[in-house]
């Protein structure tokens, strides 16, 4: 029973190129969630998706990132022209439809690196 | 998102009990308690949660306070791999999004 994927495990950046994080949710999960780990802090909300909806990206900066959860495939956060305060650990977790109160299944994140 | 105040660190020896608390004082009816830790270089791990009674795990026990505006983690045997920052967290349940705050970093000493 495969947890949450996430990859690349690790991903390096010059300024200004696209970072593309894909996440594959637990067998018979339909929520996502992905969140922000700054180095030397801790975890920061960025968006929550259904299949082929946003529904919170209340964390989301408001220019050059994106998600997507589409009816087939992973979910993407995808990070336009990077900079260097983009580099942190970028963390993806699954789970059931909401109210039945199940835990969040977590990956174990991809490190993205802007020189 | 009611919110959790822990302790920034706390030290323990191996084998022996650990008793992480975290202060929920504006806890409403319907929240529940979550604990989530983060081991070093890896993504966060459920540990517990619970809304009333106290709830036991393989991995710990949750004693929730009877006002609810406190609750403990304990684990009972502190291993090295408990090593890690432990995460109290409320969930009002609409959406199970989670808010974490900076958490408890656990240090067990051999």
């Amino acid at each position: 029973n495969a947890g949450v994927m996430q990859n690349p495990r690790h991903l390096v950046r010059r300024r200004g190129q696209e970072a593309r994080l894909r996440c594959s949710p637990m067998k018979g999960h339909s929520h996502v969630y992905w969140y922000r780990q700054l180095p030397e802090e801790g975890l920061k909300f960025m968006v929550y998706l259904q299949k082929e909806n946003i529904i919170d990206e209340s964390g989301m900066p408001k220019e050059r990132f994106s998600a997507e959860f589409p009816k087939e495939g992973p979910s993407i956060l995808r990070i336009q022209q990077v900079v260097r305060g983009d580099s942190a650990a970028y963390f993806c977790a699954s789970s059931p439809p909401p109210g039945a109160r199940s835990p969040l299944h977590f990956g174990n994140g991809t490190r993205l690196t802007v020189t | 998102d009611a919110k959790t105040t822990q302790p920034n660190s706390m030290e323990s020896n191996e084998e022996e009990p650990v008793h992480l608390p975290c202060n929920h004082s504006t806890i409403s009816g319907t929240d529940y308690i979550h604990w989530y830790r983060q081991l070093p270089s890896q993504g966060p791990e459920y540990v517990i949660h619970g809304l009333t009674s106290n709830v036991n795990n393989r991995m710990a026990s949750l004693a929730i306070a009877e006002d609810r505006k406190s609750s403990t983690l304990i684990l009972h045997r502190a291993t090295l791999r408990d090593a890690a920052v432990y995460y109290c967290i409320l969930d009002g349940g609409a959406t199970n999004k989670l808010i974490f705050g900076t958490g408890t970093l656990l240090a067990v000493q051999p």
